[in-house]
């Protein structure tokens, strides 16, 4: 098992720019995260899934959008990407919401110029 | 909303040396408070974790108890190797129906163990 997977592994954009960043998980779970983690900041929830065809905020949503494209695949778009969105993006799955084990996937490093 | 506080913010010992991690949260509805490594360039792994309903829990050399009254966990590492070096994070969760496994992070500690 792959576990979770994402792509890119790197991407440098320019402001104004949009792009998606894709996050797929072989395990059969039924939740999926996206966070962003920042230098002194830990990691911040931006979006999740509780199950397949749900999607809630998460602490820091704005001026990002995501879509649960099946059981598998959580994906996360930037429309109009800005400078402070440089950060490395996490994705991650559980079974259930709630008291389990999240799985975390290698992270994007996106620097936006 | 749920806060988590974090500290220190890095820690150094020396190999054999034990390392102690704290962390504050807000909310007392959380109920739920795992611990998470980070090696270089990887994704957070889950190390241990603790329920509301237990004041301590043992893995081999890591420990993390829970004071539910001050709102505090620690992460305790005995007899560190360099193998520890990484930057560990606490959370905190509530399982709330409509809250999914929203976890709240704290800041995060980088521990460097010196050999």
């Amino acid at each position: 098992n792959a576990g979770v997977t994402q792509t890119p592994k790197f991407q440098v954009l320019k402001t104004g720019q949009s792009m998606t960043l894709q996050c797929a998980q072989d395990m059969n779970h039924n939740s999926m995260y996206w966070y962003r983690q920042d230098p002194g900041m830990g990691l911040r929830l931006i979006y999740y899934s509780a199950s397949e065809g749900t999607t809630d905020k998460g602490e820091v949503p704005n001026g990002y959008n995501v879509s649960r494209l099946n059981k598998r695949e959580f994906s996360l778009r930037l429309e109009s990407a800005a400078p402070s969105q440089t950060s490395v993006y996490f994705c991650a799955s559980n079974i259930a919401g709630g008291h389990n084990e999240q799985f975390f996937g290698p992270g994007t490093r996106l620097t936006v110029l | 909303g749920e806060n988590v506080e974090q500290h220190p913010s890095t820690l150094s010992v020396q190999e054999g040396d034990s390392a102690v991690i704290k962390c504050t949260y807000s909310d007392s509805a959380s109920n739920y408070f795992p611990w998470y490594k980070q090696e270089l360039g990887k994704g957070p792994q889950l190390i241990i974790d603790i329920r509301s309903n237990v004041g301590e829990k043992k893995d081999q050399r890591i420990a993390v108890t829970l004071n539910k009254t001050a709102k505090h966990f620690s992460l305790h590492i005995t007899e560190t190797q360099p193998e520890d070096s990484a930057v560990y994070f606490c959370a905190a969760s509530m399982n709330r129906d409509n809250q999914g496994g929203k976890l709240i992070f704290g800041q995060g500690t980088e521990l460097s163990v010196k050999p």
